[in-house]
């Protein structure tokens, strides 16, 4: 069955740092996200990105994040300047043009320290 | 805008007994309504969706869920919990056409006690 993979599946990395979260969705599928859980709270919606561009953002997706589809198989969510609060589980999901629900990956743990 | 509210954020319950998960959801058009379950360190996993036709939809793992218009509603129901069921779950929406970004509850904590 296919599914959506995230790399690394945990990551720690220095206040301040730059950080690339990776995702490869399931091909052939148009639509793609990004969602955010910090430990003990609901997911939070951070972007979505349709036909290389974003479609919608947040409150939360601030010009310290950024989103790219380098080549025809990754989405990235790339932080500039991490911050302690940034510390969260990060989730990608993709959605197919005739899928009715988004496939959500396992997610990467973010640890800023 | 969307939005959805799970009133319980933790429900203990004993193994073997039923369960009921509560959810309301608001939108100002048409929706599907999902619930999705994460266990300890892991990540989503969907239990059940309603799209459209019958209100009561079965998902995994011995779970339903009734679909309820008027009361905007979708509790997640179960008649006979395991200790395996122990873990968050998460009420969530979206409307249908277009990118659909998905709209999370706040999530409930499901505590079978042996």
């Amino acid at each position: 069955e296919p599914e959506v993979t995230q790399t690394p599946s945990h990551q720690v990395t220095q206040m301040g740092q730059e950080v690339i979260l990776r995702c490869v969705p399931i091909s052939n599928h148009l639509y793609f996200y990004w969602y955010r859980q910090i430990l003990g709270q609901k997911v939070e919606f951070l972007v979505s990105f349709y036909n290389n561009e974003i479609s919608e953002k947040s409150e939360i997706f601030d010009d310290q994040f950024s989103v790219e589809r380098p080549d025809g198989s990754n989405f990235t969510l790339k932080i500039r300047s991490t911050k302690l609060e940034d510390s969260a589980m990060y989730f990608c999901a993709s959605l197919g043009n005739m899928n009715t629900e988004a496939f959500f990956g396992q997610g990467t743990r973010l640890t800023v320290v | 805008a969307q939005s959805v509210t799970q009133l319980d954020s933790q429900v203990p319950v004993f193994e073997e007994a039923p369960v009921e998960l509560r959810c309301n959801y608001s939108s100002s058009v048409s929706v599907y309504l999902f619930w999705y379950v994460q266990y300890p360190n892991q990540g989503l996993q969907l239990l059940l969706k309603y799209l459209s036709g019958s209100t009561l939809v079965k998902g995994i793992n011995g779970f339903e869920a009734e679909f309820n218009k008027s009361q905007t509603s979708f509790h997640l129901r179960k008649p006979s919990v395991h200790i395996s069921d122990t873990a968050e779950y998460f009420c969530a929406v979206s409307e249908p056409g277009g990118y659909q970004k998905v709209t999370f509850g706040t999530g409930t904590k499901l505590q079978v006690i042996p």
